[in-house]
């Protein structure tokens, strides 16, 4: 059984801060790792796809992935309120159909 | 692009009654989902299709069928729906299942409630 955990939060953090949302996996050949972000009544959307160990940075966004680990982590810089949601992180290995994890709420306040 | 389109956007059955979940996907994505997520809970995997005539289960295929004639279309069918099944609804698409090539596109969502 394939299991990527995720701690459910809520993580609250002020406005202006850094978010720091961590995820583990259980499968030891995944691939690609994802992360999604989801408001309340809304479909999930990709914020961030990582692949390779090491950082990668998209604006106020950095994801970190660590495989002998077996974790991946996302970075929210100078959290804003519109960032409230919550972050699914997904794994996929040998067989390309991605696990995802509960998800955790980020609650960003002024 | 429309991207990936569900529909109803919510639907309310009786238990025993049937339904049809509509997706369509307009960017030529090979792989499509279905996902169920219930309130708090992640997304659990009902069925998959890594191309057209190509179906199989995911995790909770239990109480669900789908087909796949079209690289576009992926109908989710409900028979003999009961109050297990409310739940909301995503589909999702993506170009192929290889790293650099899966990230998933969603859909609106469908919110099926089961009386």
């Amino acid at each position: 059984q394939k299991e990527v955990e995720q701690n459910s939060g809520p993580l609250s953090v002020p406005e202006g801060a850094i978010a720091s949302l961590n995820c583990t996996y259980s499968d030891r050949v995944s691939q690609s790792f994802f992360w999604y972000r989801q408001y309340s009544g809304k479909s999930p959307e990709l914020i961030m796809s990582i692949y390779s160990n090491g950082d990668k940075e998209d604006g106020r966004f950095t994801a970190q992935l660590n495989k002998a680990s077996q974790y991946v982590s996302l970075l929210i810089r100078d959290s804003q309120p519109s960032d409230s949601a919550t972050y699914l992180c997904a794994v996929s290995g040998g067989s390309y159909i991605p696990t995802f994890g509960r998800g955790t709420s980020l609650i960003v306040h002024p | 692009n429309a991207g990936v389109t569900q529909t109803p956007k919510f639907r309310i059955l009786k238990i025993g009654q049937s339904m049809t979940l509509q997706c369509t996907q307009d960017m030529n994505h090979n792989y499509m989902y279905w996902y169920r997520q219930d309130p708090g809970m992640g997304l659990k995997l009902i069925y998959y299709s890594v191309g057209a005539g190509i179906t199989d289960k995911g995790e909770v295929p239990n109480g669900y069928n789908v087909s796949r004639s079209t690289t576009e279309d992926f109908p989710l069918r409900l028979e003999l729906a009961a109050p297990s099944q409310t739940s909301v609804y995503f589909c999702a698409s993506s170009y192929d299942g290889l790293a650099g090539g899966n990230e998933q596109f969603f859909g609106p969502g469908t919110r099926l409630t089961v009386l």
